[in-house]
């Protein structure tokens, strides 16, 4: 089984401060990791995805995630983040033999001080 | 393209009654999902295909029921209302590159209301 652990359910920044969005997970399979991010009132849109090979990935909007298999945690960062970052962000999992499905942590909302 | 598609984007439902949540896409996607999303849970799959004629359950599936007849729809229906369905509904589809990890791509959800 899978479980996503978002430590953080509300994170307040200042505009222009760095920000980081903490994910851990525990799965007993190889598994496949995703930012995703909610904008008010709309669907979820993919920030980045961990697949293999190098454990920093930068996604879209200036976001990075890195991979710690040791400690099993995908952590997201920005490094100055701006109002129109203000959105639920979601961290998940996939399976890696199997069919696609996500399996999501509780969400993380960002909101950014002017 | 259009993507991902829902309707209705609101539906209001009294205990009981039956209805259909519809979903299409355009991007010939092999993977078709159904998703709820409840404050506090985040978002748990209830249903999904991997192509047409093919579904399975996922972590909530009582309650609805699923079909693919073609590639572009996968509607979801209630059978019987009830107001622990009280929810947003995301339908999110994807193209199977035969190794995983494929990017899913969401609609804008249908917000229903049992009462």
């Amino acid at each position: 089984a899978q479980s996503v652990t978002q430590l953080d359910s509300q994170v307040p920044v200042f505009e222009e401060a760095p920000v980081e969005l903490r994910c851990n997970y525990s799965s007993s399979v190889s598994v496949y990791l995703f930012w995703y991010v909610q904008y008010p009132n709309q669907g979820l849109q993919l920030l980045l995805k961990y697949l293999s090979g190098s454990t920093l990935v930068k996604g879209i909007n200036g976001f990075e995630a890195e991979f710690n298999k040791s400690q099993t945690s995908f952590h997201l960062r920005k490094p100055s983040v701006h109002i129109s970052d203000t959105a639920e962000y979601f961290c998940a999992v996939s399976v890696k033999t199997g069919a696609n499905n996500l399996f999501f942590g509780t969400g993380t909302r960002l909101t950014v001080i002017p | 393209n259009a993507g991902v598609t829902q309707t209705p984007k609101f539906q209001v439902l009294k205990t009981g009654q039956s209805m259909t949540l519809q979903c299409a896409q355009d991007m010939n996607h092999e993977y078709m999902s159904w998703y709820r999303q409840d404050p506090g849970m985040g978002l748990r799959l209830i249903h999904y295909s991997v192509g047409a004629g093919i579904t399975d359950q996922g972590e909530v599936p009582n309650g609805y029921n699923v079909s693919r007849s073609t590639t572009e729809d996968f509607p979801l229906r209630l059978l019987s209302a009830a107001p622990s369905q009280t929810s947003v509904y995301f339908c999110a589809s994807a193209h199977r590159s035969g190794t995983g990890g494929d990017t899913q791509y969401f609609g804008p959800g249908t917000r229903l209301t049992v009462l």
